[in-house]
């Protein structure tokens, strides 16, 4: 596609369900990266791809959430058993190379209640 | 620290300029970037600049990097209502892997 697209673009749901956010990154990028904005906050990282591979873990805030890429194209993020602090704009972006322009999506506005 | 810094709020008139600062962590970071934010929209790269390089002109912004101090400016002439926004510092990180963090940005508000 022309930009790179998130799906769905707002989340309502229960604590305790699972959620999976989906994003499509602009075509040939293989890089992809995976941010968090809560309310009046910045972006806080929490992964990103080369490829299908992702080096560094290290920002997913807990082993409640979970990401894959595959076909160095579409990733998904999942958030079990959410909690209300997972209430947040989930962002995806892409760049061509790691050190190039990262271009980002809309955004998933997840709300837990 | 382990963050980048901005200052939350920063309020000119119409067609002064502004100046929004950024503190950030990593000396080996190469590209540092600005990238604006509109209401409702996402975020859209507005410049970076390379490590090696002192200073970026581009139209009405202004780029300035101070890498001894690990700080970054970014400069916006003749501020216009359509410049109000949230401005996002952000670095690339080279060491612990290529992630790039952002500050928490500033709210650049303009009164016309």
């Amino acid at each position: 596609g022309a930009g790179v697209s998130q799906s769905p673009s707002n989340k309502v749901t229960e604590k305790g369900k699972d959620v999976e956010l989906r994003c499509d990154p602009i075509s040939g990028h293989t890089a992809l990266y995976w941010y968090r904005q809560r309310l009046g906050q910045g972006l806080e990282f929490l992964i990103y791809f080369q490829g299908n591979s992702a080096p560094d873990k290290s920002g997913l805030p807990s082993d409640r959430f979970s990401a894959e890429r595959t076909g160095e194209s579409v990733s998904t993020l999942t958030i079990q058993r959410t909690q209300q602090e997972d209430s947040a704009v989930y962002l995806c972006a892409s760049s061509l190379l790691m050190n190039t322009e990262a271009f980002f999506g809309q955004g998933t506005r997840l709300t837990v209640v | 620290g382990e963050d980048v810094e901005q200052s939350l709020f920063l309020s000119v008139r119409e067609g002064d300029s502004s100046v929004i600062n950024c503190t950030y962590t990593d000396s080996s970071s190469t590209y540092l970037y600005w990238y604006k934010q509109e209401p409702g929209a996402g975020l859209q790269l507005l410049t970076y600049i390379f490590s090696n390089m002192d200073m970026k002109q581009d139209q009405r912004l202004t780029v300035l990097l101070n890498k001894k101090d690990k700080h970054l400016s970014l400069r916006i002439a003749d501020t216009q209502t359509g410049d109000s926004a949230i401005y996002f510092c952000a670095e690339r990180r080279n060491t612990g892997g290529f992630k790039t963090i952002f500050g928490a940005g500033t709210r650049l508000f303009v009164k016309a």
